[in-house]
């Protein structure tokens, strides 16, 4: 069935520095959503990527979508103690609506 | 307008007894999903309902585990004879129906399941 994996599975970065976290897919994705997952809280949607080769930003934070729509990227640029938390990368495959959700990157910040 | 209401947010049970999760989507929300998270680790698709339909149920295990999303009502995760693997944070999610496959999934807070 289809995996998707994410590294790093941990990353610990002083407050002010960046964080990128990779998703791999083994199989051609559709589309690709990103979701964070505060500690004790549920998943919330971040974004949706569905063109090959797109790259959307919200303000701190850049996200990716690989050409062959098998990988994608969270850049956080400069990050604060507000961006604490897993995320997550969740794909599906064209004509499913079922999403495959990433093993997730947990991230914190060192004040 | 309300998100997705799961209830109960902890449920304490002793093997063998019976679990029930329950999950109503957002209004006007039609799709719901069901996953399992484990402490430290992501989340496990384990059904996909329509009103009165099961569509995907892949990551369902074959056995003690059942849902159902009736015409009235909320969406239910049953668990009988409740193991203590069974222990987990269980997560609703739902999304509008407008038939594709590209739509965030709202997620509601989780029922976090003990068993003892």
């Amino acid at each position: 069935g289809q995996q998707v994996m994410q590294i790093p599975q941990y990353q610990h970065v002083q407050e002010g520095e960046d964080f990128t976290t990779y998703c791999n897919s083994s199989t051609t994705l559709s589309n690709i959503q990103w979701y964070k997952q505060r500690p004790g809280g549920h998943p919330v949607f971040l974004i949706q990527l569905v063109k090959s080769g797109e790259v959307k930003k919200q303000k701190r934070l850049t996200f990716q979508f690989g050409e062959a729509k098998k990988n994608s990227s969270l850049h956080i640029t400069a990050t604060q103690t507000t961006d604490v938390g897993t995320y997550f990368c969740a794909g599906s495959n064209f004509g499913n609506e079922k999403l495959t959700f990433g093993t997730g990157t947990r991230l914190t910040i060192i004040p | 307008n309300a998100g997705v209401m799961q209830n109960p947010r902890h449920l304490v049970r002793r093997r063998g007894q019976e679990a029930r999760l329950r999950c109503s989507p957002m209004k006007g929300h039609s799709h719901v999903y069901w996953y399992r998270q484990l402490p430290e680790e992501g989340l496990k698709f384990m059904v996909y309902l329509q009103k009165e339909n099961i569509i995907d149920e892949s990551g369902m295990p074959k056995e003690r585990f059942s849902a159902e999303f009736p015409k009235e009502g909320p969406s239910i995760l049953r668990i009988q004879q409740v193991v203590r693997g069974d222990s987990a944070a269980y997560f609703c999610a739902s999304s509008p129906s407008t038939g594709d496959s590209n739509q965030p999934q709202h997620f509601g807070d989780g029922t976090r399941l003990s068993i003892l």
